[in-house]
């Protein structure tokens, strides 16, 4: 059963904000939503991490609804080089082989 | 640069075969991952090892194993290799046992059966 459900693939333009769902329906309590992006032939890279609400760094924005069922990594004003594979990651920290499942990842195409 | 390291970089071998890949993690990370990525596909999660111990395993073939040394470098030995074993494999290391503490990628060690 897959932990995570994510778009396979979105286009956006420079400049524009760049919305990204993943759907975790059995999310468990323990569990928090983490966000990678990967470039081709480079190993992924973490971009944000929360458990409830909204978070917020220097690259992005995370918003969490209250039923935790969903997330949506938030990406403003892209560039060509946010062009990238971006997974969702659910995991509790425990010691769950689950915790490791990534996903089929969004590839995400910023256009000029 | 993650701090995690990755030998070797490129791999080249014939079916058959067996190979050992490196991976040293991050300065005080105590936690190791291991990850296969073919062609265009996901990441599937290997084998996780904690100061030693195996902690958590995923799709790893029989043909393949790991371990955890004390000075807590880590090695995934693949053999009788194939072709289907082609692909870029990832170390990652945490400082925790869990994955929701963020992981660190190496840059990736690519395997090439011919």
């Amino acid at each position: 059963l897959a932990k995570t459900t994510q778009p396979i693939s979105m286009d956006s333009y420079e400049g524009q904000e760049v919305n990204i769902t993943c759907s975790h329906n059995n999310i468990a309590t323990n569990d928090y939503i983490t966000w990678y992006q990967q470039f081709p032939s480079q190993g992924p890279r973490f971009i944000i991490q929360g458990y409830k609400t909204k978070v917020t760094n220097e690259v992005a924005s995370l918003f969490i609804p209250a039923d935790r069922k969903s997330s949506t990594l938030s990406l403003p004003r892209v560039s060509l080089s946010d062009t990238a594979v971006y997974y969702c990651l659910v995991a509790s920290g425990g010691y769950n082989n689950n915790d490791m499942r990534f996903g089929a990842g969004t590839r995400l195409t910023v256009k000029p | 640069d993650s701090g995690v390291t990755q030998t070797p970089k490129h791999l080249i071998t014939a079916t058959g075969q067996r190979v050992t890949l490196r991976c040293s993690p991050r300065s005080g990370d105590l936690s190791v991952y291991w990850y296969q990525q073919s062609l265009d596909q996901g990441l599937q999660f290997l084998i996780q090892y904690y100061n030693g111990e195996e902690r958590a395993k995923g799709n790893i073939l029989e043909r393949f194993s790991a371990q955890q040394f004390p000075d807590l470098h880590s090695e995934l030995n693949l053999s009788s290799l194939e072709l289907g074993d082609s692909a870029l494999y990832f170390c990652a290391s945490s400082s925790r046992t869990g994955g929701y503490y963020e992981q660190y990628f190496g840059p990736g060690t690519r395997l090439t059966v011919t």
